[in-house]
C-alpha cells in the first residue's frame, strides 16, 4: 500500500481564497483524522471520521473550516475564506477501526496564506 | 501545566551515543505513542504501548504506568535519527483522541 496520500504537498494562496486539501486513506482503514500542526500549538485534532461519518468535529476552529468524507477512500478539508492565521501544516491520518491502534500519517500539506 | 510533558526540548548528540528522551503524563491513559517527524516530512508512528517495553532495531520504548512515565531510547545513534520525537497518549475515555507532547528535537552530529 502507498500509505496515506495527501495533496497538494504545498499550497500558497491569498487571503480570502478557498483552499481544499485532499486525503486518500489506507485501504481498509475505517478511521480518518485531520490534524493541524503549528509552532505555537503543536498538533491539534480538527476532525475524526469513523466509517465515513464525522464523529468529533469539536476541533474545527470555526465555520470557515469544513470537512467531508464522501466515501471510504477520499476526504477533503476546505477552508473558505482562508486567513493568514490558517497557515500551518495539515496532516491526514488513518487507522484500522479497532480502538487504540496506531495511526498512519500522510506527508502533510504545508499551507501558507498570504 | 501540560498534560503530556517531554524532556529535553532539544538534544544534540554525537554519532554513536546512547540517547534517552522522556515523557511524563498527568492523566490516565489507555495507550502511549511515540512518533517521529523528520524536517519537512511526515509523521511516522514508532511505538504504541500500554505496558512494559518494546524494541524495534535500535529503538527501545519503555513505560511505567504507576509512575506515569515513558522513555524512548536510541542506541548507537546516527545522523539519520535527527528528527522531532513526539509523545502522545490516548485518554481512557476516548479511543481516538491523542494528547500530544510538544516534542523533542534531536540532532545527531557525525
Amino acid at each position: 500500500d502507498a500509505g496515506v496520500i495527501q495533496s497538494p504537498r504545498h499550497e500558497v494562496t491569498e487571503m480570502g481564497q478557498e483552499v481544499t486539501l485532499r486525503c486518500k486513506p489506507i485501504s481498509g482503514h475505517n478511521s480518518l483524522f485531520w490534524y493541524r500542526q503549528t509552532m505555537m500549538r503543536g498538533l491539534e485534532l480538527l476532525i475524526y471520521f469513523n466509517n465515513n461519518v464525522p464523529i468529533d468535529d469539536s476541533g474545527m476552529p470555526e465555520d470557515r473550516f469544513s470537512a467531508k468524507m464522501p466515501n471510504a477512500s477520499f476526504s477533503t478539508l476546505k477552508i473558505q475564506p482562508s486567513e493568514p492565521r490558517d497557515s500551518a501544516v495539515y496532516f491526514c491520518a488513518s487507522r484500522p477501526g479497532l480502538p487504540n491502534t496506531e495511526a498512519f500519517f500522510g506527508q502533510g500539506t504545508r499551507l501558507t496564506v498570504v | 501545566k501540560n498534560e503530556v510533558e517531554q524532556s529535553p526540548q532539544n538534544l544534540t548528540a554525537q554519532e554513536g551515543e546512547f540517547i534517552t528522551i522522556n515523557c511524563s503524563y498527568s492523566v490516565g491513559i489507555s495507550a502511549l505513542h511515540w512518533l517521529q517527524q523528520h524536517p519537512g516530512g511526515g509523521i511516522v508512528s514508532l511505538f504504541m504501548l500500554s505496558s512494559g517495553k518494546k524494541k524495534h532495531g535500535r529503538l527501545i520504548a519503555t513505560i511505567n504506568i504507576q509512575e506515569k512515565h515513558s522513555s524512548l531510547h536510541i542506541t548507537a545513534s546516527h545522523p539519520r535519527d535527527s528528527a522531532v520525537y513526539i509523545c502522545a497518549v490516548n485518554p481512557p475515555d476516548s479511543s481516538y483522541k491523542l494528547i500530544f507532547g510538544s516534542g523533542t528535537r534531536l540532532l545527531v552530529r557525525p
